[in-house]
């Protein structure tokens, strides 16, 4: 089946740095979405992208959609304490409603 | 708005037990979806409903997994009998019609410890 590969796996940084997290995938993508996990709570919709090449920002969030649609990254800048959870990339394909997940991105941050 | 309940929030059961899992939906919302996450691995899905129907059931693991949407409304996830590699949190997710992904709202999930 498909799958994505996510990078890095954890991350600590010191607090106003900024964050970048990366997936790949070995099949087209068709929509990438980013998700934030808390402790103790489901993942919760980050940024959507729905078209190649795609560029969207959610406050000091950014992610885009890779050209070639195998790819997605996201970017944090300036790291706050609250930024502190799992973030995991999500995939989907053609005519599909099914998300293929990564193993998620750990993010601590130091204040 | 109540957002997507699920019960139990812990289950821990011995191997060869049945447990039933439960998820409510946000009001209104036709899909509603199952996955799974197992220790140190990725979130799989399991199953997505519309309505009271199975849309796509291609991930569940096999036939000891039986999921139900009656009447459209609450979903449950029955594991019968449960086996070690069942642990995992179980998560539930509902969404109005829309694009892929779109307003597709998460319950906390419920942890399963199979012993």
């Amino acid at each position: 089946g498909q799958q994505l590969n996510q990078s890095p796996q954890s991350m600590f940084i010191q607090e106003g740095e900024d964050v970048s997290m990366n997936c790949t995938s070995s099949s087209i993508f068709n929509t990438w979405l980013w998700y934030k996990q808390d402790p103790g709570e489901g993942p919760v919709l980050l940024i959507a992208l729905y078209k190649a090449g795609e560029l969207t920002s959610n406050g000091r969030l950014t992610a885009q959609f890779g050209i070639t649609r195998k790819d997605s990254f996201l970017n944090i800048s300036a790291s706050i304490p609250s930024d502190v959870g799992i973030y995991f990339c999500a995939g989907s394909g053609a005519g599909s409603y099914q998300l293929t997940f990564g193993k998620g991105t750990k993010l601590s941050v130091i204040p | 708005e109540a957002g997507v309940t699920q019960f139990p929030s812990h289950s821990v059961i011995e191997k060869g037990q049945t447990v039933t899992l439960r998820c409510d939906p946000i009001s209104g919302h036709d899909n509603l979806y199952w996955y799974r996450r197992v220790m140190g691995k990725e979130i799989k899905f399991l199953l997505h409903f519309v309505k009271e129907s199975k849309q796509d059931e291609s991930g569940m693991p096999n036939n000891r997994f039986l999921a139900e949407r009656t009447g459209g409304t609450y979903s449950t996830l029955k594991v019968q009998p449960a086996e070690l590699e069942d642990s995992g949190v179980y998560f539930c997710a509902s969404s109005q019609a829309g694009r892929v992904g779109e307003k597709l709202f998460f319950g906390s999930g419920t942890q399963l410890s199979v012993l």
